[in-house]
């Protein structure tokens, strides 16, 4: 079977760094991403990792690490916009390569 | 100019009734999805569409049938529906391709509700 992990919710301030982590267990991996969602919004793009290591991408980070099943998404610099829902997905080898699993998402809120 | 753009936005039906959504991309990609999305905010992929290859999550009723009369449109049929179905439905496409990270551009969302 499939499993991904994420905090449930997530609280920060302005300004400040933080961390959500994403655990998985696939029955093959190809990579993980990172999407975020607001309220009453589609999911966005924010990263995608397929080998070991950190991605920077402005205020946002990705990091993988295929041997532990773990990945992470920093954010620093948190700004209000931030607000919302995360989610990783890994992309397994299922349906050749084109099968994405979503973790159940974590809330975040950013207060001033 | 909307890159993955869905009708109706809203879709508010009885059950037992058959109902469709439309999706449609400009971006030229390969590959479409379409993605449900429950009251617990639990998003699943539903179906990928990739050069008239149609690959079906084996856990989704056969009640949802995708159809695309070409590569820019993906639209989903769903008969008989049920309380059940009740959700955000999300397409999406990509290219597919390591070189853009497999980014997935989601469409706006149908919020359907059965009553």
């Amino acid at each position: 079977g499939q499993s991904l992990e994420q905090p449930s919710e997530v609280t920060a301030v302005e300004g400040a760094i933080v961390q959500i982590n994403c655990t998985y267990q696939t029955s093959g991996f190809y990579g993980l991403s990172w999407y975020q969602q607001h309220d009453g919004g589609a999911p966005t793009f924010l990263s995608y990792n397929a080998l070991d290591g950190l991605e920077e991408t402005g205020r946002f980070s990705s990091f993988l690490s295929r041997s532990d099943s773990y990945g992470y998404l920093l954010l620093q610099e948190l700004q209000m916009k931030d607000s919302a829902s995360y989610f990783c997905a890994v992309r397994d080898q299922d349906n050749y390569g084109q099968n994405f699993v979503f973790g159940p998402g974590t809330r975040l809120s950013v207060l001033p | 100019d909307t890159a993955v753009s869905q009708t109706p936005k809203y879709l508010v039906t009885q059950m037992g009734n058959d109902k469709s959504i439309k999706c449609e991309q400009n971006l030229g990609h390969d590959t479409m999805y379409w993605y449900k999305q429950d009251s617990k905010k639990f998003l699943k992929i539903m179906f990928s569409y990739n050069n008239k290859e149609l690959i079906i999550n084996e856990t989704v009723p056969n009640r949802f049938s995708p159809k695309s009369p070409d590569k820019a449109h993906l639209n989903l049929h769903i008969n008989s529906l049920e309380l059940g179905d009740s959700a955000v439905y999300f397409c999406a496409s990509s290219l597919n391709l390591p070189s853009d990270g497999y980014e997935q551009y989601f469409g706006p969302g149908t919020r359907l509700t059965v009553t």
